[in-house]
C-alpha cells in the first residue's frame, strides 16, 4: 500500500526561528506533492504545492522535493505564533487520490 | 470565493441508524472525495468520484456507500452507524488529477 510518512511532533520552535517538517513517501511514481495547514478544529487548507526536484518558494514558506530519496519537506521562516497548527503532506497516490501523512503538529513559542 | 458545503458541522446518531452526510460544491469540480480523518491515523479517502454516477472505493470502504447524481452533489451513507465510525468526516473536490484539494469545514459525527 502506498504511504506518506511524518514525524508526529510535536516540533516546538521558538519565535522567529525556521520551523523544518519533513515527510517521506514510498510510491515513486508519484508527480505532484503538497502541503496542507489544519488548524485545531478546521478542516486543512493548502499552503504549498510542488511538482519538480528542487526548491519552491512562497513568502516564508520553501516547499524542498527530492524524488530520488522520495523526500519532501517544508521550511517555515521567521515562525509566527499563528503557525502554531498541524501540517499535512499529502502525495498524489496515482490516477485521482490523494495520500496524506498522519501530520506533524507544530508548536511556534511567543 | 469557491466553496465545498457540508451539511452538518456536528451530528450525533445512534448505533444501527442510517445516516447521511451531504456534500456540495460550487467550481464545477469533476472530481469528489470523502475522508475521515482520526487522530493519530491522518486523513484516510473513503470513495471518491470522479464523475456523475461514478464512484470508486478508497482505503476504507467497508460500512460506506456514495452516491452522486448531480456533479455538484457527492453524499457519503453509512448504511448502519457503529461506534466505530464515531470520527471527523471531511467532504473534498479538485478540479484534476494533479490539482489540490478544497475541503469542506467537516462533520463531527459521534455515535452513541
Amino acid at each position: 500500500q502506498k504511504e506518506v510518512e511524518q514525524n508526529s511532533g510535536p516540533l516546538s520552535v521558538p519565535e522567529g526561528a525556521i520551523a523544518s517538517l519533513n515527510c517521506t513517501y514510498s510510491d515513486r511514481g508519484s508527480q505532484s506533492f503538497f502541503w496542507y495547514r489544519q488548524y485545531s478544529g478546521k478542516s486543512p487548507e493548502l499552503i504549498m504545492f510542488i511538482y519538480s526536484n528542487g526548491d519552491k518558494e512562497d513568502g516564508r514558506f520553501t516547499a524542498q522535493l527530492n524524488k530520488a530519496s522520495q523526500y519532501v519537506s517544508l521550511l517555515i521562516r521567521d515562525s509566527q505564533p499563528s503557525d502554531s497548527a498541524t501540517y499535512l503532506c499529502a502525495v498524489n497516490g496515482g490516477g485521482f487520490k490523494t495520500i496524506f501523512g498522519a501530520g506533524t503538529r507544530l508548536f511556534v513559542k511567543a | 470565493d469557491v466553496k465545498v458545503t457540508q451539511s452538518s458541522r456536528y451530528l450525533v446518531k445512534r448505533t444501527g441508524e442510517k445516516v447521511f452526510l451531504e456534500c456540495v460544491q460550487d467550481m464545477d469540480h469533476e472530481n469528489m472525495f470523502w475522508y475521515r480523518q482520526d487522530p493519530g491515523l491522518g486523513l484516510r479517502l473513503i470513495y471518491f468520484s470522479y464523475d456523475v454516477k461514478m464512484k470508486e472505493k478508497g482505503d476504507i470502504p467497508e460500512g460506506y456507500s456514495v452516491s452522486r447524481e448531480k456533479k455538484e452533489r457527492f453524499s457519503l451513507i453509512l448504511e448502519s452507524a457503529s461506534t466505530n465510525q464515531t470520527s471527523m468526516y471531511l467532504c473534498a473536490s479538485k478540479a484534476g488529477e494533479d490539482e489540490k484539494l478544497f475541503f469542506g469545514s467537516g462533520t463531527q459525527l459521534s455515535v452513541l
